[in-house]
């Protein structure tokens, strides 16, 4: 079966620490990966995907992740957190050769001064 | 324009009433999706439309009806809904088949009275 999992439901971290957020997915056919960030009462932005070549991906606002195909993971990193990163983030996976997006259960990023 | 525009911004209807959302993206994108997220989780796809047919309805209630008049408009027809179907209606475009990323709406947040 295809799915995306964030075991993660909700990570506290202090500002200015590093933060991960783990992404692992399920399928039998290539994907394609994403992370969206969604404040609240807001839609969703991308932050970040993965398509194809190099498996570390630079997105918007420092935030980077590595795509490892052998543990079927994209896991989220920043170095340095902000206040402002506070904010829901979702994990999401498309399957090659379908139009499905489908979303993790999302990782309640809370930054504390 | 690399944006989708969703309308209205907020919604408040009655269970008798018939009202409609509207999304329009104009990048060329064959793909467009509804999805529906409830507070506190994540987005859940309801129905793609590919080349402006309707090629994934993932089991909606009939009380919700897509329709795609052009390849720029996606609209969702809605009558006698349950108080429960209280929601961000959320609207995404994209190349199609994971090829380059989508691109999501605001939303539009409904509410039924």
């Amino acid at each position: 079966a295809q799915s995306v999992t964030q075991l993660d439901s909700q990570v506290p971290v202090f500002e200015e620490a590093p933060v991960e957020l783990r992404c692992n997915y399920s399928s039998s056919v290539s994907v394609y990966l994403f992370w969206y960030v969604q404040y609240p009462n807001q839609g969703l932005q991308l932050l970040l995907k993965y398509l194809s070549g190099s498996t570390l991906v630079k997105g918007i606002n420092g935030f980077e992740a590595e795509f490892n195909k052998s543990q079927t993971s994209f896991h989220l990193r920043k170095p340095s957190v902000h206040i402002s990163d506070t904010a829901e983030y979702f994990c999401a996976v498309s399957f090659y050769n379908t139009d499905k997006l489908i979303f993790g259960t999302g990782t309640r990023l809370q930054v504390f001064p | 324009d690399t944006e989708v525009t969703q309308t209205p911004k907020h919604l408040v209807m009655g269970m008798t009433n018939k009202k409609s959302l509207k999304c329009e993206q104009h990048m060329g994108h064959r793909a467009m999706y509804w999805y529906k997220q409830k507070a506190k989780k994540p987005p859940e796809l309801m129905f793609v439309y590919s080349y402006e047919k309707l090629s994934i309805n993932e089991s909606v209630p009939s009380r919700f009806s897509p329709e795609c008049p052009n390849s720029s408009l996606l609209n969702l027809h809605l009558h006698a809904l349950q108080p429960e179907d209280s929601a961000l209606y959320l609207c995404a475009s994209s190349h199609g088949q994971g090829s380059g990323g989508y691109t999501f709406g605001s939303g539009t947040r409904l509410t039924v009275v």
